[in-house]
Parts: structure tokens; C-alpha cells; sequence
């Protein structure tokens, strides 16, 4: 089945500065990528998410980009602000979603 | 306000008892699917529906079973063959696209615990 690495685990950044999630897939058929935001207590939001024939996508402070040959993706926010404070997990999919482990995400004031 | 209602927000469980968590949605979705949360990990998936009257194992089913007699509703029951049931549960809803790549909602969970 497909496996799902996301690194770091932890990501303490200053405010406005960027923080950059990364993440590998196993299963070169997988074709949609979302990421969730998860704050404490709540369910999974999703924020952004890319499918297989797009390499970039960009919502106003958050990116994502996709590189199918390497078998990876990352989120990129930018201009952090306290309120970006979470934990946030990537996926990949064929057939069904198979998520990273997630990063907790930290800005400080 | 359409979205996924999950219920209770908190459930504890006796050794030996079944207990049934709730999940309702108003988004007119055709597929359902239950996650399973435990810290430091990412979902992982219990079982999911497409259809009413249909479901499917995900990759961690033993203790489990589902339902799905409405679109609207997909019951999920902890039975006591769960020896560590637990964890945060996460109910979540999608349209049934190609391969499955529909963006899932998901509701804000129910927290089980042992007593």
C-alpha cells in the first residue's frame, strides 16, 4: 500500500517568517494530494490540495508543490502568523487517502 | 449549515462493552469513512462507505463494525475485540469521484477512553 513520510515532525518558526513541510509517497499511481490543518481538539480542515497533472498551486500565504519524478510535495506558508499555529498532515491518494504522521507548527511572537 | 456532526465529543467505555459513535452529515455526500487518530500518528483508516447499504475494511477493522442504512448517517461501534480502543475517532464525508480523489470533510471527533 502507499506510504506517506512528512518531515519535520516539529517546526518552530518566527512570526512572518516561511515554514515548509515536506513529503514522500511510495505509489507513483497516486494522483490527489491534499494537506489538513488541525488545531487542538478539532477535526482535520483541509487547507490546500494538488492533483497529479498540476506541479504548483497557491491559495494567498499557502503553497503547494508537487514533484511527481521524486515522488514528493510540500507545503510552503508564508508570512506566518500566530493563528498558522497547528499540526498539519499531508496525503496522498489512489483510491483512498493515506496520511504523514504530521507536523506540529509553532509561531512565535 | 451543512457539515459533519459527530457525537458525543467524549465516551468512555467499560472493559467488555460495545459502545457506538455517531456521525451525521448534511452535505449530501455518497461516501463516508471512519479514521482513527492516536498521538503522533497520522489517520489511519477504519472502514469507509461509498454507498448506502455498502462498506468496506480499511486497513484497521478487527474490533470494529459499521452501518450505513441513510446517506446521511454512518454509525461506527467499538466492540469489546478492541483491546486498545483508545484514541481520538475522526468521521469524515466526500463525493464519490475517480479513484477516490475527492477533497474528504471531516467533523471535529469523538474522544474515547477506557475506564
Amino acid at each position: 500500500g502507499e506510504n506517506v513520510e512528512q518531515h519535520p515532525s516539529t517546526l518552530s518558526v518566527q512570526e512572518g517568517d516561511s515554514a515548509v513541510i515536506k513529503c514522500t509517497y511510495s505509489d507513483s499511481a497516486s494522483n490527489y494530494f491534499p494537506w489538513y490543518k488541525q488545531e487542538l481538539g478539532k477535526g482535520p480542515q483541509l487547507i490546500i490540495d494538488i492533483r497529479s497533472n498540476v506541479g504548483e498551486k497557491k491559495d494567498q500565504r499557502i503553497a503547494v508543490t508537487l514533484n511527481k519524478t521524486a515522488k514528493h510535495f510540500s507545503l510552503h506558508i508564508t508570512e506566518t502568523q500566530p493563528e498558522d499555529s497547528a499540526v498539519y498532515f499531508c496525503a496522498a491518494n489512489r483510491y483512498k487517502l493515506s496520511f504523514g504522521a504530521g507536523t506540529t507548527v509553532t509561531v512565535r511572537a | 449549515d451543512g457539515g459533519i456532526t459527530q457525537s458525543p465529543k467524549y465516551l468512555f467505555r467499560k472493559e467488555g462493552q460495545n459502545v457506538t459513535l455517531s456521525c451525521e452529515q448534511n452535505l449530501n455526500h455518497d461516501a463516508m469513512y471512519w479514521y482513527r487518530q492516536d498521538p503522533g500518528q497520522g489517520l489511519r483508516l477504519i472502514y469507509y462507505s461509498q454507498i448506502v447499504n455498502d462498506f468496506q475494511k480499511g486497513d484497521i477493522a478487527e474490533g470494529y463494525s459499521v452501518s450505513r442504512e441513510k446517506k446521511e448517517s454512518f454509525p461506527l461501534t467499538v466492540t469489546s475485540a478492541q483491546k486498545n480502543p483508545t484514541a481520538f475517532y475522526l468521521c469524515a464525508s466526500s463525493y464519490v469521484g475517480l479513484q477516490g480523489n475527492q477533497p474528504q470533510h471531516f467533523g471535529d471527533g469523538t474522544r474515547l477512553s477506557i475506564l
